[in-house]
C-alpha cells in the first residue's frame, strides 16, 4: 500500500528566509502524481503545487519550488522569501488512483 | 473561493444521532469526494462520486452513507454517531474522475462535527 510520510510536524522560520520541507513516499508504482497543499487557518484546502512523476524537470510556482527525487521516493517543497501569509498546515499528498495524504507539517513564520 | 459550498460549517450533536452534511460543486464538476480530517488520523479519503454514480470507496465506516444527486451536489449522512467520528469534513470536485491524472481538485471550506 502506499504511504505518505512527513517527518516534521512543526517548522519555523524568519520571515523572508528559505525553508524546505520534506516528504517521502512508498509506491510501488511508475506512475503517479505528487502534491503540496496548503490549509491556512481558515481551514481551505489550497494546492500549492504538483508534480507529475513521470517529469524530470522539478515543478515550480512562483516562491514555490520542489525537489522530487523520484529514486529516492523523496518530493520535498522549497518556500523562498517566506511570507507571513505562508503560515499553514503544509500536506503532501500522492496519487495514482487514490489521493493518499501525509499528517502536515506545521509552518510559522517569525516577523 | 474554491467554488465548493459545503454546509453547515459547524454541526454539534450528540453521539447516537444522525446528521446530514452537504456539498455543492463547483459548476461544471461532475466529481465529487468526501474527506474525513481528524486530530489523530490526519485526512483520510472517505468516498467519491462521478455523475452521479460512486467511483471509489476508501475507509468509509459502515455507519456513514453518502450519495450524488442528480442536480451533482452531494450529501454525506453519519449516524450511530461516535465521540471519534467528532472530525473535520471535507468536500472536494473535479471536472473528470481524476484517477490517474494530475487533476486538480478544489476543497470547501469543510464541516466541523463536534459530536458531544
Amino acid at each position: 500500500a502506499q504511504t505518505v510520510t512527513q517527518s516534521q510536524p512543526e517548522m519555523s522560520v524568519q520571515e523572508a528566509e528559505t525553508v524546505t520541507l520534506s516528504c517521502t513516499y512508498d509506491t510501488s508504482e511508475s506512475d503517479y502524481y505528487l502534491f503540496w497543499y496548503k490549509q491556512p487557518p481558515s481551514r481551505q484546502m489550497i494546492l500549492v503545487i504538483r508534480q507529475e512523476a513521470y517529469k524530470q524537470q522539478n515543478a515550480t510556482e512562483n516562491r514555490f519550488s520542489v525537489n522530487f527525487q523520484k529514486a529516492a521516493k523523496s518530493f520535498s517543497l522549497k518556500i523562498s522569501d517566506s511570507q507571513l501569509g505562508d503560515a499553514a498546515m503544509y500536506f503532501c499528498a500522492y496519487r495514482s488512483v487514490k489521493l493518499i495524504w501525509g499528517a502536515g507539517t506545521k509552518l510559522i513564520i517569525k516577523p | 473561493d474554491s467554488g465548493v459550498t459545503q454546509t453547515p460549517k459547524h454541526l454539534i450533536t450528540a453521539t447516537g444521532q444522525r446528521v446530514t452534511l452537504r456539498c455543492s460543486p463547483r459548476s461544471g464538476d461532475l466529481s465529487v469526494y468526501w474527506y474525513q480530517q481528524s486530530l489523530d488520523q490526519g485526512l483520510q479519503f472517505l468516498i467519491q462520486y462521478y455523475n452521479g454514480e460512486e467511483r471509489a470507496k476508501g475507509n468509509i465506516l459502515e455507519r456513514f452513507s453518502a450519495q450524488q444527486f442528480p442536480d451533482l451536489h452531494s450529501e454525506l449522512n453519519l449516524s450511530s454517531l461516535e465521540l471519534g467520528d467528532s472530525a473535520l469534513y471535507f468536500c472536494a470536485s473535479s471536472v473528470g474522475p481524476i484517477a490517474a491524472t494530475n487533476e486538480k481538485l478544489f476543497f470547501g471550506s469543510g464541516t466541523q462535527l463536534s459530536v458531544l
